[in-house]
Order: C-alpha cells, then structure tokens, then sequence
C-alpha cells in the first residue's frame, strides 16, 4: 500500500464547478500537510498548507482529519486555468528529519 | 529572485551511457532534495542534503546512482550505466531550513527537472 493515496482521477468538470479531492496517508507520524499543483511538463508549486482547523485561500479550501488520517481538497468555481494535477503531500518524519511523500496526484480538466 | 535550476532540460542516453543532472538551488538555501518522477506518479524521493552533507540516500534506486554537494551549493545526481527504466523527470527541490525544523522555512522549492529518455 502506498504512504500516500489519491482519487487516481481524471476529473473533467465544467467552468463554475465545485470539485473535491481526497487523499489518505498511513504514517500517523506524519506532521505536516500540503496540496501541490503541477502543470503539464513544469515542476510542482506549492498551491496551501493543510491544518488541522481547515483553511481556505480564495476559491480553495483544504481540511485535514487527523483521525482518520484523511485531507481534503475543494474548488470552488472552478477556472479553465485551475486545470493540473494536484498532488497530495505528507511530511513524515524519517531518520531525524522531515522527508515529503507525494501521492500519484489527481489530475482535474476544466473545460468551457 | 533567481529560482531552482537544472540542466540540461533533457537528455537523450543510451542504454549504458553515464549521465550527470546539475541543480542550481536558490542561493542560501541549507536543504537540497533530489526526486524522480515516472510518467503519472508523484515525485519519488532519492536523496537529501543539509548544505555538503548527504543525510539520506536512501531513496536512490542502485548503486548505479550517485549524488554529491561538495561545496553545499551546487549538486550534481550522476546515474551509471544507464538503463531504460532510468528514464523519468529528475526533480531537484530546495528549501532555506533543514527538514528537522518546522515552519515556513521548510517549503521546498521545485526546479523545472530534467527529463531523462534511455535508449
């Protein structure tokens, strides 16, 4: 089983959507949370953080339960430019440091 | 200000060639992280440094993989005898903290990887 498990995706929605992303992770070590965007052939950026209380930049918003090990993505009116893969990050402590493990990401298709 | 670089942006080997991936990281950063990405998956981890020393290479997939940050700056992932399943994004990521401290500090910071095609 793999640390980190995402929607395998694709999800093709329309403009103005709202779409969710899950995401379960098996180390209940793991410290900290992220949601990264990666386009088509560039590097993955940093979209947010993911804490415990949620929280939201603008149209997104992300939630982590630590109990069931779970997080969470949502768009909210979703763009033509918010298509990407969107990669579910974990901080797991490793050897006396912290190691980020990526899911395989979700890719999402926005269309008009 | 300047951002994670490699080079070259793609190289083409054949099979058994030996090949050597530069990262430029942001300047000052004290972390540096290498990762491989196949075609669909998430960026697999390869190996870490805290300035010239590398703290974990556990990720490395053979010893035909070899890393290096002499000088705490600029590393070089240098893969042997190349074969196709070599062929992937090489990712390299940096980040102003050392993983052991939390905080905002920690944000790793993708170059653009150079994609590897064996022949």
């Amino acid at each position: 089983r793999k640390e980190v498990e995402q929607d395998p995706g694709p999800f093709n929605v329309p403009e103005g959507a709202t779409v969710a992303f899950n995401c379960t992770y098996s180390n209940s070590a793991s410290q900290s949370f992220f949601w990264y965007r990666q386009d088509c052939r560039k590097e993955p950026k940093l979209l947010m953080s993911v804490y415990s209380s949620g929280n939201e930049d603008g149209r997104f918003t992300a939630q982590l339960n630590r109990a069931s090990q779970y997080i969470s993505l949502l768009i909210r009116d979703s763009k033509l430019s918010d298509s990407a893969t969107y990669l579910c990050v974990v901080n797991t402590p490793s050897g006396g440091y912290n190691k980020l493990i990526f899911g395989a990401g979700t890719r999402l298709a926005v269309h008009p | 200000g300047a951002g994670v670089s490699q080079s070259p942006r793609y190289k083409v080997a054949k099979r058994g060639q030996d090949v050597a991936l530069r990262c430029d990281p942001i300047s000052g950063h004290v972390s540096l992280f290498w990762y491989q990405q196949a075609l669909g998956q998430g960026p697999e981890f390869l190996t870490y440094f805290q300035n010239e020393a590398q703290l974990d290479k556990s990720g490395l997939p053979s010893d035909r993989f070899f890393a290096e940050r002499p000088e705490g700056s600029v590393s070089t992932l240098k893969i042997q005898r190349t074969q196709q399943e070599d062929s992937a994004v090489y990712l390299c990521a940096s980040s102003l903290a050392p993983t052991s401290l939390a905080g905002a500090g920690n944000t790793q910071y993708f170059g653009p990887g150079t994609r590897l095609t064996v022949l």
